[in-house]
Parts: C-alpha cells; sequence; structure tokens
C-alpha cells in the first residue's frame, strides 16, 4: 500500500528567511504524482505546487519549489522568503493515475507539517 | 467563479443519529471527492464521484454513503452516528479525469457527535 510520511509535526521560519519541508513515500508504481496543499487556519485547502513523477525537472511555483528524489522516493518542499502569509499546516499528498471509469485516483495524504513564521 | 461551497458548515449531533452533508462543485467541474480529517488519523479520502456514478471508495464501513447529482452536486450521508465520526469532512472538486488535475477543496463541514 502506498503510503506518505512527513517527519516534522512542527517547523518555524524568521520571515524573509528559507525553510524546507520533508516528504517521503513509499509506492511501487511508476508513473504517479505529487502534490504539496497548505491549509491554513481557516481551513480551506489549496493546492502548492505538483510533480509529475515521469519529469525529471522539479516544479517551482514563485516562492515555493520541491526536490524531487525518485530513486530516493522523497519530496520536500522549499518556500524561499518566507511571509507571514505562508504560516500553515502542509500536507504532501500522492496519487496513482487511475484510468477506468472517469476515476482520477484519490489522493493519500501525510499527516501534515504545521509551520510558524516569526517576524 | 465560486469556489466549493459545503453546507452545513457546523453540525452537532448524538450518537445513533444520521447526517447528510452536501458539496457544490465549482461550476463545471464534474469530479467530486470527499475526505474526513481527524487529528489522529489525518486525511482520509471517502470516496469519489463522476457523472453520478461512484468511481472509487476509500476504506471506510458502509454506514458512509453518497452520491452526485445530475448538476454535479454531491452529498454525503453518515448512518449511526459514533463518537469517532466527529471530524472535519472535506469536499473536493475537479475539472477532469486527468490525474494531475488539481482538487479544488470546500471549506468543510465540522461534525461533532455527541
Amino acid at each position: 500500500a502506498q503510503t506518505v510520511t512527513q517527519s516534522q509535526p512542527e517547523m518555524s521560519v524568521q520571515e524573509a528567511e528559507t525553510v524546507t519541508l520533508s516528504c517521503t513515500y513509499d509506492t511501487s508504481e511508476s508513473d504517479y504524482y505529487l502534490f504539496w496543499y497548505k491549509q491554513p487556519p481557516s481551513r480551506q485547502m489549496i493546492l502548492v505546487i505538483r510533480q509529475e513523477a515521469y519529469k525529471q525537472q522539479n516544479a517551482t511555483e514563485n516562492r515555493f519549489s520541491v526536490n524531487f528524489q525518485k530513486a530516493a522516493k522523497s519530496f520536500s518542499l522549499k518556500i524561499s522568503d518566507s511571509q507571514l502569509g505562508d504560516a500553515a499546516m502542509y500536507f504532501c499528498a500522492y496519487r496513482i493515475p487511475v484510468n477506468y471509469g472517469g476515476s482520477q485516483g484519490n489522493l493519500i495524504f501525510g499527516k501534515g507539517t504545521k509551520l510558524s513564521v516569526k517576524p | 467563479k465560486a469556489g466549493v461551497t459545503q453546507t452545513p458548515r457546523y453540525l452537532i449531533k448524538t450518537r445513533g443519529q444520521q447526517v447528510t452533508l452536501s458539496c457544490s462543485p465549482i461550476s463545471g467541474h464534474r469530479s467530486v471527492s470527499w475526505y474526513q480529517q481527524t487529528p489522529g488519523q489525518g486525511l482520509q479520502f471517502l470516496f469519489e464521484y463522476f457523472s453520478e456514478t461512484q468511481r472509487n471508495k476509500g476504506n471506510f464501513p458502509g454506514r458512509f454513503s453518497g452520491r452526485q447529482f445530475s448538476n454535479s452536486r454531491s452529498e454525503m450521508n453518515v448512518s449511526t452516528l459514533e463518537l469517532g465520526d466527529s471530524a472535519l469532512y472535506l469536499c473536493a472538486s475537479s475539472s477532469g479525469t486527468a490525474s494531475y488535475n488539481e482538487q479544488f477543496f470546500g471549506p468543510g463541514t465540522r461534525l461533532t457527535v455527541l
């Protein structure tokens, strides 16, 4: 069974500094997708960044980037120039492509990392 | 474009009762997924609907059920509530069935079972 592990329950970063959140996963699949979601205290989850496993290049979205190591099954999120608004729970998630009957496959989430940003 | 809406936002029920939660996806989205979020178990997948058909189901007992209507709105029902069903129930919609498609989450329904 696929699993996602986030080993850091809580992290803290100074405003304007850089922080890296860790995520490892276990799968026997070769084709899959990885996501980082952010859940601010208001609870609405939003997508931060996504990575397709067959793509070697690490995904980047503005101040957010990932370090995807397929062989090591590692998918860490780097937040540069941290801002107060980055404070939230961050969830790493995994999905396998399921191409039958219109299903896109469910997300398997890690337990999350609570990020605090100090002014 | 309006986001995913979920009603009600908060619910308090007692053990043994049943409850129905509603989710309205983003206009044009046909895929709706439900997740349960608890402090202990984290986020767990309940089920996924596409074009009124359940396409995928998580490992939850039969007390948890759902359906999707022709306008893509979805409901989930929990019968014979247990204390352990207290959770935040999240609904997510997606525009298509491709696995890289983003799922847009609603604000959730906070269910408390007394």
